[in-house]
């Protein structure tokens, strides 16, 4: 099946630093990605919808001045934190559709922020 | 009411049981639908499409009710290794952006 990467798998910081996460899609081409962030016992939820050469859509909720996303080409897709505070960690996780509407996932990033 | 439910359990069977878990959609325009099952601290991986004629991969059956707005998931002859949290997800119109259930999660004993 298809592949999706992330990178950094695991990021410890301090509060008031800002984190980038990078989600791949490395043998197929994805013009849409989404970021996600699941706490401890809990579903997923969907943070954002990362469209390849435009804005990002955001859920209702989520600040898009404090999570910027870009997706600058058709395999790769960005995640900054800006300026994280503790109640921001969580494992966030990003996908990507192939061609046939699957839902690839990679493998999280796991944030603390002390 | 939640675009797509799920009984969250847990769901405790022993070993060699069969278990079926359901999944209801309340958008009655969506198309595409998957099980993914998600181990601890792990991302989700797709465990199977569910086709319209319903699906068999091994010990797993996935069924599609569009009358009845559900997908189900049966688990025969359980392992302890199928011990996960089984997501039900749904794509609706052209989107393709997933709407997921809470998960249902099964524990398999001894």
């Amino acid at each position: 099946g298809a592949v999706v990467s992330q990178h950094p798998s695991w990021v410890i910081c301090k509060s008031g630093t800002s984190v980038k996460i990078e989600c791949r899609s490395l043998d197929f081409q994805a013009t849409t990605m989404f970021w996600y962030r699941q706490f401890p016992k809990q579903s997923l939820m969907l943070m954002a919808t990362s469209n390849e050469g435009s804005k990002a859509t955001y859920e209702q909720g989520v600040e898009k001045d404090k999570f910027l996303i870009n997706h600058a080409s058709l395999t790769l897709s960005t995640l900054t934190v800006t300026s994280a505070h503790p109640e921001d960690s969580s494992f966030y996780i990003c996908s990507a559709n192939d061609s046939w509407e699957t839902q690839y996932f990679g493998p999280g990033t796991r944030l603390l922020v002390l | 009411r939640k675009e797509v439910e799920q009984d969250p359990g847990p769901f405790n069977v022993p070993e060699g049981a069969t278990v079926a878990f359901n999944c209801t959609y309340s958008n009655s325009a969506s198309q595409s639908f998957f099980w993914y099952r998600q181990d601890c601290r792990k991302e989700p991986k797709l465990l199977m499409s569910v086709y319209s004629s319903g699906n068999e991969d091994g010990r797993f059956t996935a069924q599609l009710n569009r009358a009845s707005q559900y997908i189900s998931l049966l688990i025969r002859d359980s392992k302890l290794s199928d011990s996960a949290t089984y997501l039900c997800v749904v794509l609706s119109g052209g989107s393709y952006i997933p709407t997921f259930g809470r998960g249902t999660s099964l524990i398999v004993h001894p």
